[in-house]
C-alpha cells in the first residue's frame, strides 16, 4: 500500500528560527515528489523534485529529495508570521497524487 | 491558464440528505481529475480519480460516489450522508502531460448535521 508521512504533525517556532519537515514515502513506480503550502483553503505548489541530491530552492525555502532512503526534507530559513500554513508532501506514482498528514506550522513574533 | 470552479463554498446538510458537489474547469482539455477529503488540520485523502469521460477510479470505499459526464466536469455525489462525511472537499487536476503538478480549487466545507 501506497503511504507518505510527515512529521512532525505540529511545530511552534519564533520569528526567525529555521524549520525542517520532513516527508518519507513508501510507493511503487515513483514519479515525482511535491510539497505544498495550505493557508486557508487551496493548497499552493511549492516544488518538485524527481532527482535525488538536487536542491530546489525559492526564497527561503528550499526542498531535497533522497531517493535510496525515501524521503524529502522541507526547509524554511528565517521564518514570518506568514509561513504560518499547512505543509503537504504529495507523491505522484502515476496517475494518482497521496498526501500525507500535513504539518502544522505556527511562526509566532 | 487552467482555471478551477468549485461550489458551493460552504454546505450544511442534515444526515441522509444527498449531496451534489461540482466541479469544473477552464483553460485546457481532456485533464485528470480528483477528489480530496480533508478533515480538520489534516491532510488530504484522495476519494476519486478521473483519465477522462465516464472513467472514475475509487481509492476509498465508502459512501460516495463520482461521475465525469463531460470532460471539463466533475461530480461527487451521496444519497445519503453520513456525520463521517463530514469535512473539506477539494477538486484538483493536473495536465495532460508529465511531471505536472496538481492545481486545487478552492474548496467546499461540508458540515453534516
Amino acid at each position: 500500500e501506497d503511504k507518505v508521512v510527515q512529521s512532525p504533525l505540529s511545530l511552534v517556532v519564533h520569528e526567525g528560527d529555521t524549520v525542517t519537515l520532513n516527508c518519507s514515502y513508501e510507493v511503487t513506480n515513483f514519479r515525482s515528489l511535491l510539497w505544498y503550502k495550505q493557508e486557508k483553503k487551496a493548497p499552493t505548489f511549492l516544488f518538485m523534485l524527481t532527482s535525488s541530491g538536487i536542491e530546489k530552492k525559492s526564497g527561503r525555502l528550499s526542498s531535497i529529495l533522497d531517493k535510496k532512503e525515501l524521503f524529502s526534507i522541507l526547509n524554511i530559513t528565517a521564518t514570518q508570521t506568514g509561513d504560518s500554513a499547512i505543509y503537504l508532501c504529495a507523491v505522484e506514482p502515476g496517475n494518482q497524487f497521496y498526501f500525507g498528514t500535513g504539518t502544522s506550522l505556527t511562526v509566532i513574533p | 491558464s487552467q482555471t478551477i470552479h468549485q461550489w458551493p463554498a460552504t454546505l450544511v446538510q442534515p444526515v441522509g440528505s444527498p449531496l451534489s458537489l461540482e466541479c469544473t474547469v477552464e483553460g485546457t482539455s481532456n485533464p485528470n481529475l480528483y477528489w480530496y477529503r480533508q478533515a480538520a488540520g489534516r491532510g488530504l485523502q484522495l476519494l476519486f480519480y478521473s483519465v477522462g469521460i465516464g472513467q472514475i477510479s475509487s481509492e476509498v470505499p465508502q459512501n460516495l460516489s463520482a461521475s465525469r459526464p463531460q470532460d471539463r466536469q466533475f461530480i461527487l455525489s451521496s444519497k445519503k450522508l453520513l456525520l463521517s462525511d463530514s469535512g473539506f472537499y477539494l477538486c484538483a487536476l493536473v495536465l495532460d502531460r508529465a511531471y505536472t503538478e496538481a492545481f486545487f480549487g478552492q474548496g467546499t466545507r461540508l458540515t453534516v448535521v
